[in-house]
């Protein structure tokens, strides 16, 4: 079945430091793998879409790393700041061969930046 | 900046009564999608439409739901009789490309209560 599994639950930081989000999936063969910050009650806005020949993939503070072998991806930010403060969500798209099979999305990790 | 509008941002109805919820996706996009939040839980796809048809669904998305392009601009998600377990945030999404290549961008969402 496929899966994707985010740790930890939720991170508590201080304002300036650096922090790593990990997700791991079970989703093979797939297209690519996505990051998404989700503001409370607000909708899911892409970070970053690496395809699976990608190791790493950059928006600014956020860098993403992908290792297709041991399906484990990684989000770190760097300096947070207060408005990182957010759900971020992995999500994997899967290749079917239909080519509909939807999008898997992972729980979330909640990061809340402290000052 | 183009963006996904959705509407009602917050609606309560009674169970058994039906909803309509609105979205205006992005102009230039051909792939549109719905998804949902229960509080506190991981999105969850209902359906994808693409060329006037619905090209994939979820088991969610049960003859209770249905979904409609009427004028082509909004894209409409339509629960006839609500349950209480309806009660969560819906998502509208669209794409330029396949969601399984493109990227997705979400509305902000409307908020279903059901009582």
């Amino acid at each position: 079945k496929n899966q994707v599994e985010q740790s930890p639950q939720s991170l508590i930081i201080l304002e300036g430091k650096n922090c790593t989000l990990q997700c791991n999936y079970t989703v093979s063969p797939f297209s690519n793998l996505r990051w998404y910050k989700q503001d409370t009650g607000r909708g899911p806005v892409s970070l970053t879409i690496m395809t699976f020949s990608e190791n790493t993939k950059s928006n600014g503070r956020y860098t993403a790393t992908l290792d297709a072998d041991t399906k484990q991806s990684s989000l770190h930010i760097t300096a947070s700041q207060l408005s990182d403060s957010a759900s971020y969500i992995c999500v994997v798209s899967p290749l079917s061969r239909r080519g509909n099979t939807p999008l898997v999305f992972g729980k979330g990790t909640r990061l809340s930046v402290i000052a | 900046e183009p963006e996904v509008t959705q509407t009602p941002s917050h609606q309560v109805t009674q169970m058994g009564q039906e909803v309509i919820l609105r979205c205006v996706p992005i102009s230039n996009h051909l792939y549109f999608y719905w998804y949902r939040q229960i509080l506190g839980q991981k999105v969850e796809f209902l359906v994808s439409f693409y060329n006037n048809e619905i090209s994939e669904k979820s088991e969610i998305f049960d003859d209770q739901f249905s979904v409609e392009r009427p004028d082509g601009s909004n894209f409409t998600l339509k629960i006839r009789s609500t349950k209480l377990e309806d009660s969560a945030m819906y998502f509208c999404a669209s794409s330029e490309q396949d969601y399984q290549v493109g990227e997705l961008f979400f509305g902000e969402g409307s908020r279903l209560t059901v009582l």
